[in-house]
């Protein structure tokens, strides 16, 4: 079956670090995706990681290893701004599907 | 680039009415995605279509929902007759494929707010 799990919510104070997990099992994977969400906003992308290793993009960075099914989202120098949901994603073989996680909820605290 | 453009943004309706929700693509991509959002089961990939022809439509909810893509600059979702258990926000969204590559992620449009009393 496909299923990605993730943490629901999250509290961090401004200015510091946090992780976001991301475990994932699914029938296909072409790559994994985090996506950034605001509240009434649509998802944007932030990242997609296909190869095992750390991506790193400016403040965040993103981390995978397919053969334990993991990824995280790392978000350094934390801003107000970063409170938004962070929606993990796995894209089915063939990049004609993408299914999505239920999102971790980011509430940045001054 | 404009982006992903859907209309309305906002949808109000009553029970047993048909509606429609548009989109346009990024001009240049070769799939399109409708995807519903709700608090309770999140983001649910409704169908998609892969230069213009449907792939996958196992996510419609009922025989209620039908999607058409005439061409690869616009595409509609179609909900007859609509029911209060239909509201949510509903998002289209594009993509490059890249075939066996996968694509680079997806490009949302804004959404539409359906509400159906």
């Amino acid at each position: 079956g496909q299923n990605i799990d993730q943490p629901t919510e999250m509290t961090a104070t401004e200015g510091a670090i946090v992780q976001i997990n991301c475990t994932y099992q699914t029938s296909g994977f072409n790559g994994l995706f985090w996506y950034q969400q605001h509240a009434g906003e649509a998802p944007t992308f932030l990242s997609y990681n296909v190869l095992d290793g750390l991506e790193e993009k400016g403040r965040f960075s993103s981390f995978l290893s397919r053969s334990k099914g993991y990824s995280y989202l790392l978000l350094k120098e934390l801003q107000m701004k970063d409170s938004a949901s962070y929606l993990c994603a796995v894209e089915d073989t063939g990049g004609f599907k993408t299914i999505f996680g239920a999102g971790t909820r980011l509430f940045v605290k001054a | 680039d404009a982006g992903v453009i859907q209309s309305p943004r906002h949808e109000v309706t009553e029970m047993g009415q048909e509606v429609t929700l548009r989109c346009k693509p990024i001009s240049g991509h070769n799939s399109l995605f409708w995807y519903r959002q709700t608090m309770m089961r999140g983001l649910e990939l409704l169908i998609y279509f892969n230069n213009n022809v449907p792939i996958d439509d196992s996510g419609m909810p009922e025989d209620r929902f039908s999607a058409k893509m005439p061409n690869a600059s616009f595409s509609t979702l179609k909900i007859q007759p609509s029911e209060p258990r239909d509201s949510a926000v509903y998002f289209c969204a594009s993509s490059h494929n890249r075939g066996n590559q996968g694509s680079y992620g997806y490009t949302f449009g804004s959404g539409t707010r359906l509400t159906v009393v």
